[in-house]
């Protein structure tokens, strides 16, 4: 099976930076996600993380090691906008589905 | 283009009652995903759609749920005789194949059961 542990809920206040990490387990590995939702919205995708290291796409980051079980979404230049729900996934073996943790609610404050 | 689309956005039934949710995926995306969501809870799957390969049903939590894709594009998720406990946001997602790691997410269903 598969368990994947977030945080319940972060705050953080307008132009700072927050890191949101993510432990799992699980039986085979293919990758690592990470979705924003805002509420009473679809889920978007921000990022994947299949090897090692940071992914850097503009303010939103995100880091993976495999070894630890353990991922990270780091958001730099907070907005009002990015108070939402991220969602850290992962696939494992077979491709086929995701398996996601419950979500950390961030809320950013001015 | 169009992204994928599901209707109705609400629906409320009553217990026993049976209620189809349907979901038009991105054209040209071969896999077809439906999740649940409760408040509260994590996005919960519940079946995988393949192109014309046998579903993987692995995450319906009872006989009472079952899905069908007609043509390798819509599908529908039915539930029958409905428990309060199947309240909640059913989500529809497509992707490219079975490999491509970005799925597209519909607006969701809300379904209440009272």
């Amino acid at each position: 099976g598969q368990n994947i542990d977030q945080p319940t809920e972060m705050t953080a206040t307008e132009g700072a930076i927050v890191q949101i990490n993510c432990t799992y387990q699980t039986s085979g590995f293919n990758g690592l996600f990470w979705y924003q939702q805002h509420a009473g919205e679809a889920p978007t995708f921000l990022s994947y993380n299949v090897l090692d290291g940071l992914e850097e796409k503009g303010r939103f980051s995100s880091f993976l090691s495999r070894s630890k079980g353990y991922s990270y979404l780091l958001l730099k230049e907070l907005q009002m906008k990015d108070s939402a729900s991220y969602l850290c996934a992962v696939r494992g073996k077979g491709y086929s589905t995701l398996t996601f943790g419950k979500g950390t609610m961030l809320l950013v404050s001015p | 283009g169009a992204g994928v689309s599901q209707s109705p956005s609400n629906k409320v039934t009553e217990k026993g009652k049976d209620v189809e949710l349907r979901c038009d995926p991105i054209s040209g995306h071969t896999a077809l995903y439906w999740y649940r969501q409760s408040l509260g809870q994590g996005l919960e799957f519940l079946i995988y759609f393949q192109g014309n390969s046998a579903p993987d049903k692995s995450g319906l939590p009872s006989d009472r749920f079952s899905a069908e894709r007609t043509g390798g594009s819509v599908s529908t998720l039915t539930i029958q005789r409905t428990q309060q406990e199947d309240s909640a946001v059913y989500l529809c997602a497509s992707s490219f194949s079975r490999d491509d790691y970005e799925q597209y997410f519909g607006p969701g269903t809300r379904l209440t059961v009272t």
